[in-house]
């Protein structure tokens, strides 16, 4: 069974940074394009970033580009999100997914989220 | 504003058939695959679309898809109080090199 846990949520500070874990089974997890996706209170999905499978590509919204930093390690079926310059508009449940194969492909497996407060 | 316009709302009586539409434009829907996701906050979001009209293994035939030009639409027949949720479309833009939602549409089942 394809399972997705993400970790590192938590209340932070404006300005300040976290780092989201994603573990992922149940898959071969090299052969997987992921995305972070979030979803703030009281709005819609919103596509954060993606990586391709080898890491080689990677994508971010103009929301986040320059402060946020996604990465995987395959040899340990871990997706990572490094969020520094935090602020309360990144507010938000942050899901890990797999897609179905490139980026641009859909999503067809979702974990259960992590909460990111940003608030003083 | 979302890239992906979608209606906030819509409603039908249980038994009835809604769409719901998207609209893009051809650096997005008129050129990518269109994806349809349930989603209800505090649970993961569900894929019941890809590839603009396939369903996953699982997802019942009361749901589908189509594609035209830069807009798409999921359809929902047989409705049942179980489907209250919120309904995004997703796709990718050549553009913003990046995926995009629609801001999503909130279906009430009277």
């Amino acid at each position: 069974e394809v399972q997705m846990l993400e970790s590192g949520g938590g209340l932070v500070q404006p300005g300040g940074s976290l780092r989201l874990s994603c573990a992922a089974s149940g898959f071969t997890f090299s052969s997987y394009s992921m995305t972070w996706v979030r979803r703030a209170p009281g709005k819609g999905l919103e596509w954060v970033s993606g990586i391709n499978n080898n890491a080689a590509r990677t994508y971010y919204a103009d929301s986040v580009r320059g402060r946020f930093t996604i990465s995987r390690d395959n040899s340990k079926g871990v997706l990572y999100l490094q969020m520094n310059s935090l602020r309360a508009e990144d507010t938000a449940v942050y899901y890990c997914a797999k897609r179905q194969g490139f980026t641009t492909s859909s999503a067809d497996s979702w974990g259960q989220g992590t909460l990111v407060t940003v608030s003083s | 504003q979302s890239v992906l316009t979608q209606p906030p709302s819509v409603s039908a009586a249980p038994g009835q058939k809604v769409t719901i539409s998207c609209s893009g434009s051809t650096s997005n829907i008129g050129n990518n695959y269109v994806s349809w996701y349930r989603h209800l906050p505090g649970t993961a979001p569900q894929l019941l679309i890809y590839d603009n009209n396939k369903r996953p293994s699982g997802i019942p035939d009361r749901f589908s898809g189509s594609k035209s030009g830069t807009s798409a639409t999921l359809g929902i027949t047989g409705l049942q109080t179980g489907d209250e949720a919120d309904y995004f479309c997703e796709t990718w833009d050549g553009s913003l090199n990046g995926g995009v939602f629609g801001g999503g549409t909130k279906l009430t089942v009277l």
